[in-house]
């Protein structure tokens, strides 16, 4: 059974930065890619990039290129994003997703098939 | 990027009704077209990849068709279970998009 399990919600003030874990069970994280979608409150949802699971490079959107960074560690079967420069307008729930067959690239036929639980993280003075 | 726009933004349904959302990419991409189903305080869930496929658990009642820029998610008969919010999401580009929604609410 698959199961991704996201660490807590975070507060933090403009200008910090913040690191979500993704802990996944039930398969080994190098076989598949993991997205990264946000959604601030009432509103959609907002991909946020990737990090193909074999050659463990990332891909990010283009609003947030240079502010994201998505790593993992094997060893821990997690994979973790961090976001740096936090605004106001960063406030959101977080989510990892994983992908449903695709280890990375041009993954066409492909959907985030199985998705963590969430985690808000709040920037605020 | 590609944008994926998605009507209408809401829809007013009564059990047994058929409905029918739509999604339009900016540029075509050929079937690489998903969707998600959303209920409140839940993480999204695949209900159809590759524009018509089925995941697996998802009803018969659902299901996807379309091609290039134009994409139709239909379901055949509301159950009470199905009110919730409903996104397309591409995977022709690396860079990846999501509409904008569709609320579909009880009539």
């Amino acid at each position: 059974q698959v199961l991704l399990v996201q660490s807590g919600a975070e507060v933090r003030q403009p200008g910090a930065s913040v690191k979500v874990s993704c802990k996944a069970s039930g398969y080994t994280l190098t076989r598949y890619a993991i997205h990264w979608v946000r959604q601030a409150p009432g509103q959609g949802l907002e991909w946020m990039g990737w990090i193909n699971a074999d050659t463990n490079k990332a891909e990010s959107s283009q609003t947030l290129q240079g502010r994201v960074t998505f790593t993992r560690d094997p060893s821990a079967n997690t994979a973790h994003m961090e976001l740096s420069s936090l605004r106001p307008e960063d406030t959101a729930v977080y989510y990892c997703a994983r992908s449903l067959y695709c280890s990375g690239g041009s993954c066409y036929s492909d959907g985030m098939g199985y998705w963590g639980q969430g985690t808000l993280v709040t920037v605020s003075a | 990027d590609i944008q994926m726009t998605q009507s209408p933004s809401s829809l007013s349904a009564s059990i047994g009704d058929r409905i029918a959302i739509t999604c339009r990419p900016s540029q075509s991409i050929s079937t690489y077209l998903n969707w998600y189903q959303q209920k409140p305080g839940q993480a999204p869930k695949l209900l159809i990849y590759a524009t018509s496929r089925l995941q697996n658990g998802v009803p018969s009642r659902f299901s996807g068709s379309g091609s290039g820029t134009d994409f139709t998610l239909t379901i055949s008969s509301v159950q009470p279970e199905d009110f919730a919010i409903y996104y397309c999401q591409q995977s022709y580009s690396t860079l990846l998009t999501f509409g904008g929604g569709t609320r579909v609410e009880i009539k």
